[in-house]
């Protein structure tokens, strides 16, 4: 039973363009999340997913982020416009219910230039 | 506003000692508590949870301890091993509306000497 999966692994991107960080859950899990670490801190809640639906969006930035977790595929963040600010590690979990463990992925570390 | 506080940021402990690693929380609304090991460049990887009902939870040679009254918890690893080098992060967790999330300490870095 493969673990979360996150793509890529690292990324680098100009200040302006798109960063897309992908996840796929856990074989049998459909609840996602993303947290983001910045250096020296503690992981951030983000986003709480189920398939097709944002169920908790509260510790996203209210602008430039999104996310999204389709029916069929990975869990996508979407980050537009990125700033030097965004430059941190993003981590995906996944369980298979609520007040279930969540599984970490190996992060996608985002470094803007 | 840290709802969970891990106040030693580094611990040093001798091959086959006990490690005693601290967490505090400020929030009554936790439902339970994990612990969670992350090597460098690595995800975290989850050791042992425990729920707000319970004041024990034994794995292997791991244990947490949880006092409500003090809203404190503890992982003690014994005996430790040099593979335990790692950070360890506290997490609780709060469910609330159908959704849940994990609050998280800042994480403390645990070296076992050989």
């Amino acid at each position: 039973n493969a673990g979360v999966m996150q793509n890529p692994r690292h990324l680098v991107r100009r200040r302006g363009q798109e960063a897309r960080l992908r996840c796929s859950p856990m074989k049998g899990h459909s609840h996602v999340y993303w947290y983001r670490q910045l250096p020296e801190e503690g992981l951030k809640f983000m986003v709480y997913l189920q398939k097709e639906n944002i169920i908790d969006e509260s510790g996203m930035p209210k602008e430039r982020f999104s996310a999204e977790f389709p029916k069929e595929g990975p869990s996508i963040l979407r980050i537009q416009q990125v700033v030097r600010g965004d430059s941190a590690a993003y981590f995906c979990a996944s369980s298979p219910g609520l007040l279930e463990t969540q599984y970490f992925g190996p992060g996608t570390r985002l470094l803007v230039l | 506003d840290q709802q969970v506080k891990q106040n030693s940021p580094s611990l040093s402990v001798q091959e086959g000692r006990i490690s005693i690693l601290n967490c505090d929380y400020t929030n009554s609304m936790f439902d339970y508590f994990l612990w969670y090991k992350k090597y460098p460049a690595e995800g975290p990887t989850f050791l042992i949870s425990i729920s707000s009902i319970k004041d024990k939870n034994e794995d292997g040679r791991f244990t947490v301890f949880l006092n409500k009254s003090a809203k404190h918890l503890s992982l003690h690893i014994v005996p430790s091993q040099p593979g335990d080098s790692a950070v360890y992060f506290c997490a609780a967790s709060v469910t609330q509306g159908g959704s849940e999330k994990l609050v998280f300490g800042k994480g403390m870095k645990l070296t076992v000497n050989p």
